[in-house]
């Protein structure tokens, strides 16, 4: 089944400790994107990557990193978690850049 | 700022109604656009996209139209079921870069009443 598979699910953690969110696709997309969601915000993009090894900020790349070491694999990494970075993450996949599939979400609270 | 959003918030349509779910953009430069439905609990499901050289397209029981006049785009969804209660987001392609810089609207809540 072509799917993008994200984990964990839900996260609980503290400010200042490292973490990684996975996210991997099945379906051979070059593109994929990190985004989160807020309320009354909307989808906000992270991070995305146009290919292995090519990844560029999108419009809220503060305190977050990621590697695209290979073309499944696009985890989302916090160095030190604050507060205002609870929220519900997607990862998201593309053959073209344009129709993109969504992961089911990791809902990351941090206290 | 670029910014793509909606006219309402939240709508609520009798089974078997048409709904219309509008979109404001910004950006007159974008070249794509999209209707994205998230369900609750669910990621964003891809419903239909269009181009900015097109007015119209028509997908399965949907249609969205472009007035690029007006910056205006709206995703009309016919014999509205109960299974199209979800939230909708349209996006918009400012950089015409494909693959980055979607910018998402806050989204519309489709309540479909019985």
């Amino acid at each position: 089944e072509a799917q993008v598979t994200q984990n964990p699910r839900y996260l609980i953690t503290v400010t200042g400790k490292k973490l990684t969110v996975t996210c991997s696709q099945n379906m051979n997309h070059e593109y994929m994107s990190w985004y989160r969601q807020d309320p009354g915000l909307g989808l906000r993009q992270i991070y995305y990557s146009m290919n292995v090894e090519v990844t560029d900020k999108g419009d809220v790349p503060e305190g977050y990193k990621v590697s695209r070491k290979e073309k499944r694999n696009f985890p989302l990494i916090l160095e030190s978690p604050s507060p205002n970075q609870t929220s519900l993450y997607f990862c998201a996949s593309s053959s073209t850049g344009i129709e993109q599939y969504f992961g089911p979400g990791t809902r990351l609270t941090v206290t | 700022g670029e910014s793509v959003g909606l006219h309402l918030p939240t709508l609520s349509v009798q089974e078997g109604d048409n709904s219309i779910i509008n979109c404001a953009y910004s950006n007159s430069a974008s070249d794509y656009f999209i209707w994205y439905k998230q369900e609750s609990g669910k990621g964003p499901q891809f419903i239909i996209d269009i181009r900015s050289n097109m007015d119209k397209r028509q997908g399965q029981r949907v249609t969205v139209l472009l007035n690029k006049t007006v910056k205006h785009l709206s995703l009309q969804i016919a014999a509205t079921q109960p299974g199209d209660s979800a939230v909708y987001f349209c996006a918009e392609n400012p950089t015409n870069n494909y693959g980055q810089n979607f910018v998402f609207g806050p989204g519309t809540r489709l309540s479909v009443l019985p």
